[in-house]
């Protein structure tokens, strides 16, 4: 019973690299999203899909990209990473029926 | 668009005193209120959420809020403040339909041995 795994847990990238964070979750969940946590700013929404082949921007979308090819995954991709973009990921997902989120255990990235 | 607000960014309580964690919501329609937990270096927990039914939501590790419909708050309290509480607290509303999450920017809870 994994709930949502987030990978990797750590990384440095240099501004202009391309970088992929991770998730998948075991639950069957149609809705996942993914969050980024910022000092003083809370969580705030990057993108969301409601199901395979299903995604729509967030709050914050500019710089990422995603996919939703099959329910268990949803990729966050950084097409050119800036110092901005440092943060702290957190992918989630739910079911409309539990009416609340499953968190994976974040992403620490910083970009230099 | 809905939105909430949480009072205070830091708050520093004494251990075994009350703790009161306030969050404010706006919305034309009551919607779905979640407090979530964040502990050092860990994802987010839930703690409690009300979805219409009391308006009183006992949660886990004695924490427990009240709706207010007239004052638009989800306040979170807990009688008597552990050590292992302090932590990063969030408020969140949820549209009664739909899954979009809308997060208040958080309160640190420290509590003072």
């Amino acid at each position: 019973n994994a709930g949502v795994t987030q990978t990797p847990k750590f990384q440095v990238l240099k501004t202009g690299q391309s970088m992929t964070l991770q998730c998948a979750q075991d639950m069957n969940h149609e809705y996942m999203s993914w969050y980024r946590q910022d000092p003083g700013m809370g969580l705030r929404l990057i993108h969301y899909s409601v199901g395979a082949g299903i995604t729509d921007q967030g709050e914050v979308p500019n710089g990422y990209n995603v996919s939703r090819s099959t329910t268990e995954d949803f990729p966050l991709r950084l097409l050119s990473a800036a110092p901005s973009q440092t943060s702290v990921y957190f992918c989630a997902s739910s079911s409309p029926a539990r009416l609340s989120y499953t968190f994976g255990s974040g992403t620490r990235l910083t970009v230099v | 668009a809905q939105s909430v607000t949480q009072l205070g960014s830091h708050v520093s309580v004494s251990e075994g005193a009350l703790v009161l964690l306030r969050c404010n919501y706006s919305s034309s329609v009551p919607p779905y209120l979640f407090w979530y937990v964040q502990y050092p270096n860990q994802g987010l927990q839930l703690l409690l959420k009300y979805t219409s039914a009391a308006t009183l939501v006992k949660g886990i590790n004695g924490f427990e809020a009240e709706f207010k419909k007239s004052e638009t708050s989800f306040h979170l309290t807990k009688p008597s403040a552990h050590m292992s509480d302090a932590a990063e607290y969030f408020c969140a509303v949820q549209k009664s339909t739909g899954n979009q999450f809308y997060f208040g920017t958080g309160t640190s809870l420290t509590v003072i041995p």
